[in-house]
């Protein structure tokens, strides 16, 4: 059964780059039928999806109009993980952030989520 | 893309039917066929129940249905259990390589 398994840091000062690791196990990030997204949430903005990453025959990314100019989703597949890194920070983007999959990456629903990490945004 | 429009809350006796309603427009949850619905408890992350208006997943109870007319998706919980009190999101692709999600409604089983 397919696992995330997510890491990184729960305090980020402003200004600074939000970066945030989901390890795979149990799939491919090389997968060639999923698509890999990170997705965050807080009580001020509700569900958001920010972007996400996928293979086929190369790497695409696609993401949300609200934070494309500051993020950035990877992908390593040595160790069959994706990060996000979301620079300039503020505040606002104090939230839970889950990395979470589409199992078929046209079709746009998230049948497999990480348990999530309570990132705040304070000096 | 602005967030779909949910009800704050709903609640319903145990064994009663309850529908939460989801309502976009006709260039969200009118255009495609991929309305996805999540239960999401607190502390946890949320869990697929619905995908493409009304497939359910495997393992998820047969209880939980939906149904899409026009702008408007709903999700339907029938023989409701004590279990089910959790927040719901409706959520749908948007067009332009993006996916909108709803505010949420807070189910209560009284």
């Amino acid at each position: 059964q397919a696992q995330l398994q997510q890491s990184g840091p729960g305090l980020v000062k402003p200004s600074q780059t939000l970066s945030l690791t989901c390890d795979i196990s149990g799939d491919s990030v090389s997968s060639d039928s999923a698509a890999w997204n990170w997705i965050r949430q807080s009580p001020s903005r509700g569900l958001e999806w920010l972007g996400r990453t996928y293979y086929r025959s190369k790497w695409y990314n696609d993401y949300a109009v609200s934070v494309k100019s500051r993020l950035t989703i990877n992908s390593d597949t040595s160790k069959n993980q994706f990060s996000l890194q979301l620079n300039s920070v503020t505040p606002e983007d104090t939230a839970v952030y889950y990395c979470a999959r589409n199992s078929d990456a046209f079709h746009w629903y998230f049948d497999l989520w990480g348990r999530g990490t309570l990132v705040t945004v304070s000096s | 893309q602005s967030a779909l429009t949910q009800p704050a809350s709903v609640s319903g006796s145990p064994g009663q039917s309850i529908t939460i309603s989801c309502t976009g427009t006709s260039s969200d949850v009118g255009s495609y066929k991929l309305v996805s619905w999540y239960q999401q408890h607190p502390g946890k992350a949320p869990k697929l129940m619905i995908y493409e208006d009304s497939e359910r997943p495997s393992g998820v109870s047969n209880r939980f249905s939906g149904s899409k007319s026009g702008n408007t998706a709903s999700l339907t919980i029938s023989g409701l259990q004590a279990e089910d009190e959790a927040d719901y999101y409706c959520c749908s692709y948007a067009g332009s390589t993006t996916v909108v999600f709803g505010g949420g409604t807070k189910l209560t089983v009284v």
